[in-house]
C-alpha cells in the first residue's frame, strides 16, 4: 500500500526564514504528487501539484516543490515565510495498486514568529 | 467558497443517537470521499464515490453508513458512534476518468463531530 511520509511534525520559524518541508512516499511507479495547505480554520486547499514534466513545480504564494523520483522525495520550499504562513500543510500522493484516491502525509504545522 | 459546502459545521452527539453530515459539491465533479481528520494522524480515506458507485471502502465500522444519491450529493449516516470518532470530517469532490483521473481533491471545510 502506498505510505506518505512528513519528517517534520512542528515547525517554527521567525519571518523571512528559508522553509523546507520534507515528503517521502513508497510506491516506486508512475505517482502525482500534492501539497495541500490548510490555514487556522478553513478548509484544505491545494498549494501545487505535479504530474509530469519539469520536477520543480511552483505554487501560489511563492511556494515550489521539487520531485526526486530516485529519491521518492517531493519537498515544499519557500525561500523567505510570512507570518501569514502560519499553517498546516500536508503532502499528498496518488498512485499506488488499486488506489485512485490520494493518500496523504500526517501533516506539517508551521509556525511563524513575527 | 470552495465549491463544496459541508452541512453541519459542527455536531455534538449522543453515543445513542442517529444523525448525518451532507456534502454537496457544485463544480460538477463525478468523484466524492469521505476523509476522517483527527489530531496529529493523517487523514484517513473512508470512502469514495465514483459515478455514484462505491469504489472504495477503507474497512471502515459499520456505524458510519455512506449514502450518494447523485454526482452532487454525499451523507455520512452515523449511529452509536463511539468517543474516539470524534474528528474532522472532510469531504472532497474531483473529476475522475473511467480509467482514473489525476487526483486532485477539492475539499470542504469540514464537519466538527464530537462524541459525548
Amino acid at each position: 500500500a502506498q505510505s506518505v511520509s512528513q519528517h517534520n511534525h512542528h515547525v517554527i520559524l521567525s519571518e523571512a526564514a528559508s522553509l523546507e518541508l520534507g515528503c517521502n512516499y513508497s510506491y516506486g511507479g508512475t505517482v502525482n504528487l500534492f501539497w495541500y495547505v490548510q490555514y487556522p480554520g478553513q478548509h484544505l486547499q491545494l498549494l501545487l501539484k505535479y504530474f509530469s514534466g519539469d520536477p520543480l513545480v511552483k505554487g501560489i504564494k511563492g511556494f515550489e516543490a521539487e520531485f526526486i523520483k530516485s529519491k521518492f522525495s517531493f519537498n515544499l520550499r519557500k525561500p523567505s515565510v510570512q507570518w501569514s504562513d502560519t499553517a498546516e500543510y500536508f503532502c499528498a500522493v496518488n498512485g499506488g495498486p488499486g488506489r485512485r484516491a490520494l493518500t496523504f502525509g500526517s501533516g506539517t504545522r508551521l509556525q511563524v514568529q513575527p | 467558497e470552495t465549491g463544496v459546502t459541508q452541512t453541519p459545521r459542527h455536531l455534538v452527539m449522543g453515543m445513542t443517537n442517529k444523525k448525518s453530515l451532507k456534502c454537496e459539491q457544485h463544480l460538477g465533479h463525478n468523484a466524492m470521499y469521505w476523509y476522517k481528520q483527527s489530531a496529529k494522524k493523517p487523514l484517513e480515506l473512508m470512502f469514495v464515490y465514483n459515478f455514484k458507485e462505491q469504489t472504495e471502502n477503507n474497512s471502515v465500522p459499520s456505524r458510519f453508513s455512506p449514502e450518494c444519491p447523485n454526482s452532487s450529493h454525499l451523507f455520512l449516516h452515523l449511529h452509536t458512534l463511539q468517543p474516539e470518532d470524534s474528528a474532522l470530517y472532510l469531504c472532497a469532490s474531483s473529476q475522475e476518468g473511467r480509467q482514473g483521473g489525476t487526483g486532485e481533491l477539492f475539499f470542504g471545510e469540514g464537519s466538527r463531530l464530537t462524541v459525548l
